[in-house]
């Protein structure tokens, strides 16, 4: 079975540049979470759907960011314009109402904004 | 206080040995516990969801204990490919919100040869 799966897996852009991160679930998982790592923030959740639909944005960082996800196998999740600060790892996971909510991960988007 | 806390370490422990490490968690309502390996520059993966009777995989052995609000990861004659970062994750036991995970820190292994 395919996990999940994120493109691109590296990005390097200058500040002030639109990104824009994908990210495909498992299918048949009805939640996806968007996630960012940094060393000195750990993993934070960012916003996450339930049947297309999100359901909580606040961590969300500022109105920058912005996600989206047209139908059950795709969604993106954007930043414009881009900063320095927002150079992190931002990972997809998505996870079923049928299991015992375990999340599963994608690769991850290694994102460099110079 | 943090919602969900870990030892970041580093563990540094001889191949071979028995190393354990701890996860307190701040939400006595909270329902699924979870054990998640990082490899560095790799994403998390999903090492044991921890039930409330513990269970064990192999050399890994899970357990929560809801009184003093922690869960605990053993993992029995280490392995150098058991080093990595290990994060513990926890739902944040309100009903609406129960697909969410609360992340801890991680802690960080290093096994040696």
């Amino acid at each position: 079975d395919a996990g999940v799966i994120q493109s691109p897996r590296h990005e390097v852009t200058e500040m002030g540049q639109e990104v824009t991160l994908r990210c495909k679930p498992i299918s048949g998982h009805d939640y996806l979470f968007w996630y960012r790592q940094t060393m000195m923030r750990g993993l934070e959740l960012l916003i996450y759907f339930n049947n297309n639909v999100p359901i909580d944005d606040s961590g969300m960082p500022e109105d920058r960011f912005s996600a989206k996800m047209p139908n059950a196998s795709f969604s993106t999740l954007k930043i414009q314009p881009s900063e320095p600060r927002d150079s992190a790892v931002y990972f997809c996971a998505s996870s079923s109402p049928d299991g015992y909510n375990e999340q599963f991960f994608g690769p991850g988007t290694r994102l460099t904004v110079l | 206080r943090k919602e969900v806390e870990q030892d970041p370490g580093p563990f540094n422990v001889p191949e071979g040995a028995t190393v354990a490490f701890n996860c307190t968690y701040s939400n006595s309502a909270s329902q699924s516990f979870f054990w998640y390996r990082q490899d560095c520059r790799k994403e998390p993966k999903l090492l044991m969801s921890v039930y409330s009777s513990g269970n064990e995989d192999g050399r890994f052995t899970a357990q929560l204990n809801r009184a003093s609000q922690y869960i605990s990861l053993l993992i029995r004659d280490s392995k150098l490919s058991d080093s990595a970062t290990y994060l513990c994750a926890v739902s944040p036991g309100v009903m609406d919100s129960n697909y969410q995970l609360i992340w801890g820190a991680g802690t960080k292994l290093i096994i040696k040869p």
